[in-house]
């Protein structure tokens, strides 16, 4: 397995303004990957952050609205950019372990006001 | 169709009693099946995984794989009100995203009666 660190674990912000969330694991892993979870549902990918090469971002989810940056292969960032009341939700980091198993930090609840 | 589904419940069941947790997925080709134990508040937690058709055990704990059938099951014995949360199945190395793609269900509330 593996221990995934999450900063902040929760923040408060205004409309339009930026949160960026950190993501550290204590070894090294190829795969990362981020999500969103909104009360009540089920987990959204965001985007898959491999070491290397630029992020890739699923459908309905745009680099200029979620920045991604993935420097070495223990840390990576999410960026919640001109945030609106609609990006309220809990944001999570995971990474692949070989082949497919998956891990998650413990989120950043995000509340924007 | 959804790719991977279950059913959202709440599944109640009395402590002392096998909780059946149940999960279908789309991608005939997929190779690797997760449960994920998720409280309320906190972020997922892996619990169990399988690869190949037959039952997996793991303390109380039993994954059952039959790809035939595109069905996979958690069994819980001896439930205990500590069990309730939401279980999130969810599947990988199918064709999907080419076979790097785990996709997760929706969850199934599970809730342990005392």
């Amino acid at each position: 397995s593996a221990v995934i660190s999450q900063k902040p674990s929760r923040d408060i912000c205004q409309r339009g303004t930026s949160l960026t969330i950190q993501c550290q694991v204590d070894s090294q892993v190829t795969m990362m990957f981020w999500y969103r979870q909104q009360p009540g549902q089920s987990l959204t990918l965001i985007a898959t952050a491999n070491q290397g090469s630029e992020a890739t971002y699923e459908s309905g989810f745009v680099i200029d609205k979620f920045p991604i940056s993935r420097p070495n292969l223990t840390f990576s960032t999410l960026t919640v950019s001109n945030m609106s009341p609609e990006d309220s939700s809990i944001y999570l980091c995971s990474v692949r372990i070989a082949p497919y198993e998956q891990y998650f930090g413990p989120g950043t609840r995000l509340t924007v006001t | 169709q959804k790719e991977v589904e279950q059913n959202s419940g709440p599944l109640s069941v009395p402590e002392g009693a096998i909780a059946s947790l149940n999960c279908t997925y789309s991608d005939r080709v997929s190779q690797s099946f997760f449960w994920y134990r998720q409280y309320s508040g906190k972020s997922p937690e892996l619990i169990m995984s399988i690869y190949s058709n037959g039952d997996k055990e793991d303390g109380r704990f039993t994954a059952q794989l039959n790809k035939a059938s595109q069905y996979v099951s958690l069994l819980i014995r001896d439930s205990q009100p500590s069990d309730s949360a939401t279980y999130l199945c969810a599947v990988g190395g199918g064709l999907s995203g080419g076979y790097q793609k785990v996709t997760f269900g929706t969850g199934t509330k599970l809730q342990v009666i005392p």
